[in-house]
């Protein structure tokens, strides 16, 4: 089955600054990467998706990169903002729907004001 | 969007008594619901996946007598822990897979429960 691993666990900036988590994957079947922002004792709340088609997508101060042939996928944030704080897991998953999305260990982002 | 609800968000209860935690798609129908542990600090752990209709299917290490899962219609699943124990306390959360797909291909989260067996 698949395997996620995600860097670093903890992760702390200065607000304004970039923060970057990387993830790698193990089943070059998957096709579909999407990035969770979670809140303590909150549902995972999906911030940005790529699909393996795409190398790299934007959302405002969120960006997720692609390397398929490397098979790893990096969510990075620019500008960032106190409210950025929280825990972000990747995911990663072959044919979505009627399969249970493999997620990363986590990584607890911590924006200092 | 779509939307899943879950109940209850907190439940205390004494060891050796059951809960049943609900989930509720609400403007989809959900063919397959996934459970998850999440412990703190951890990463979501993958307990069981239920199909509407049929039996649930159970990750490695993962009691089915003691959670059962019921997915009866394509908007309701149930986990039910049975005969609970302190080891059992956790944060249970659902997601949900519909036909029907929101834009984020249908992995629709819960709000989660914070179980705890006193």
């Amino acid at each position: 089955g698949e395997n996620v691993e995600q860097h670093p666990s903890t992760l702390s900036v200065q607000e304004g600054d970039s923060a970057v988590i990387k993830c790698t994957y193990s089943d070059s079947a998957s096709n579909y990467f999407p990035w969770y922002k979670q809140e303590l004792g909150k549902r995972p709340q999906l911030i940005i998706d790529i699909r393996s088609n795409v190398g790299e997508k934007k959302d405002q101060r969120i960006a997720v990169t692609l390397n398929k042939t490397a098979k790893h996928f990096s969510l990075h944030i620019t500008e960032t903002q106190p409210e950025d704080s929280a825990v972000y897991f990747c995911a990663a998953i072959k044919d979505t729907g009627r399969r249970a999305l493999t997620f990363g260990s986590g990584t607890r982002l911590q924006v200092q004001p | 969007g779509a939307v899943v609800s879950q109940h209850p968000s907190r439940v205390i209860c004494k060891s050796g008594t059951s809960v049943k935690i609900e989930c509720r798609s609400l403007d989809f129908q959900a063919t397959t619901m996934f459970w998850y542990r999440q412990f703190p600090k951890k990463s979501l752990m993958l307990m069981a996946t239920s199909n509407e209709g049929s039996k649930a299917t159970y990750e490695q290490g993962v009691e089915k007598d003691k959670f059962l899962i019921n997915h009866a219609s394509l908007t309701l699943s149930t986990l039910t822990v049975t005969s609970a124990h302190p080891e059992d306390s956790s944060f249970y959360i659902c997601s949900a897979s519909g036909s029907v797909a929101p834009t984020n291909y249908g992995y629709t989260f819960g709000s989660g429960t914070r179980l705890t067996v006193v």
